[in-house]
């Protein structure tokens, strides 16, 4: 079973709209971490945000934001004004306490 | 050094020849992952180090595929009698433990041709 679940394959979105990447995650473990990497054209991965299970306080850093919701088992992640920088992989990941997990990665493109 | 780092960034191989990738991970950190990650695809799990324990090999797609890692240092990833299918990126990763993040290289791109 897939324990992190990105069913956005592919996103598009205009220069300036918002624009909201799903994560759905599965695990048993009553403490764990969530994650969300970015993989611009270049490749290389780039750390965004850590999460841990005790913390469903919302994030906003900038233009990005992050909604944990434990009850649905949910870290979604939003672009506010999206620019074409933006353009990138966004991997969702969760941390148990012996593996680690990514999810399929959502592909954004935006367009300007 | 600051980073995770991996050489070569770039290697291109003969079908049937083994290669071998190379992972430094930043000092002091424990935990090691090599990933895959084939053209427009997502990130594949190979294997996890952690620590002195025995790796996690569960990912490794045949046996062609192994790794090792001494102690908390350096980890080889080395592909036997390569096949056009191993052509991707090789992603190297390592962490302090569960709760601080990990840190990813830049990745080695293997081509067999």
């Amino acid at each position: 079973a897939q324990k992190v679940t990105q069913a956005q394959t592919e996103i598009s979105v205009v220069e300036k709209e918002d624009v909201t990447l799903d994560c759905v995650y599965e695990t048993r473990d009553t403490t764990y971490y969530l994650f969300w990497y970015k993989q611009p054209p270049s490749g290389e991965l780039v750390f965004l945000i850590r999460r841990n299970s005790f913390d469903e306080q919302n994030e906003i850093s900038g233009r990005y934001s992050w909604n944990f919701q434990k009850s649905t088992s949910s870290f979604n992640f939003t672009i506010t004004a999206s620019q074409v920088v933006d353009s990138a992989v966004y991997f969702c990941a969760l941390s148990e306490v012996d593996q680690f997990y990514f999810g399929t990665g959502t592909s954004l493109t935006v367009i300007p | 050094g600051a980073g995770v780092s991996q050489s070569p960034s770039n290697k291109v191989t003969e079908k049937g020849k083994d290669v071998e990738l190379r992972c430094d991970p930043i000092s002091g950190h424990t935990a090691l992952y090599w990933y895959r990650q084939r053209l427009g695809q997502g990130l594949e799990f190979l294997i996890y180090f952690q620590g002195n324990s025995a790796p996690d090999k569960s990912g490794l797609p045949s046996d062609r595929f192994s790794a090792e890692r001494t102690g908390e240092s350096v980890s080889t990833l080395t592909i036997q009698r390569t096949q056009q299918e191993d052509s991707a990126v090789y992603l190297c990763a390592s962490s302090r433990g569960q709760a601080r993040g990990y840190t990813f290289g830049s990745g080695t791109r293997l081509t067999v041709v």
